[in-house]
């Protein structure tokens, strides 16, 4: 089954403890996209990645870092996490350029930092 | 200021009758624009969507219709149904970045 995957799906975390979300897509697709939910804001972008070890910023990079070593997956890590980033966040892929092509969305990690 | 604005937060409609959701943009530039929709606890799918160069994509039930010189999009559900229910968003691209511009989402509610 196609699908894109993330982990863990909820955590609840302390101030400037590192974490990691992990994403990982079996489509074979080159973009991949992270974005933060907010009520009232929609979904913000926070970096993408069109392929193996090329990323760049989104709308909201400030305190996240991701990777992309593989073409499969793209984790998402918050060195010093504090709670402005308490959100809900998805990991997105698409076979082609994002915004002219459906993404497909991993399920969502609800992140709670205290 | 956003540049995307889907102004009504909620939507409750009639099982059977027509769905319209609303989204106004301020970017001239944007010239591709998408409809998702959410479930809870699940990820936004895509709906459907359309090219500046269009002012009307239909997809079964589902049509989107577009008011370039308002700066306009609609998406017009017909007959609504119960599984319609869910959080639409709309978003809007331009050709010079590979960046998606949400809005903030309408709930629609379709009632029995």
């Amino acid at each position: 089954e196609a699908q894109v995957t993330q982990n863990p799906r909820y955590l609840i975390t302390v101030t400037g403890k590192k974490l990691t979300v992990t994403c990982s897509q079996n489509m074979n697709h080159e973009y991949m996209s992270w974005y933060r939910q907010d009520p009232g804001l929609g979904l913000r972008q926070i970096y993408y990645s069109m392929n193996v070890e090329v990323t760049d910023k989104g709308d909201v990079p400030e305190g996240y870092k991701v990777s992309r070593k593989e073409k499969r997956n793209f984790p998402l890590i918050l060195e010093s996490p504090s709670p402005n980033q308490t959100s809900l966040y998805f990991c997105a892929s698409s076979s082609e350029r994002e915004t002219e092509n459906e993404q497909f969305f991993g399920p969502g990690t609800r992140l709670t930092v205290l | 200021d956003q540049q995307v604005k889907q102004n009504s937060p909620s939507l409750s409609v009639q099982e059977g009758r027509i769905s319209i959701l609303n989204c106004d943009y301020t970017n001239s530039m944007f010239d591709y624009f998408l409809w998702y929709k959410k479930y809870p606890a699940e990820g936004p799918t895509f709906l459907i969507s359309i090219s500046s160069i269009k002012d009307k994509n239909e997809d079964g039930r589902f049509t989107v219709f577009l008011n370039k010189s308002a700066k306009h999009l609609s998406l017009h559900i017909v007959p609504s149904q119960p599984g319609d229910s869910a959080v639409y968003f709309c978003a809007a691209s331009d050709d010079s970045n590979y960046q998606l511009i949400w809005g903030a989402g309408t709930k629609l509610i379709i009632k029995p």
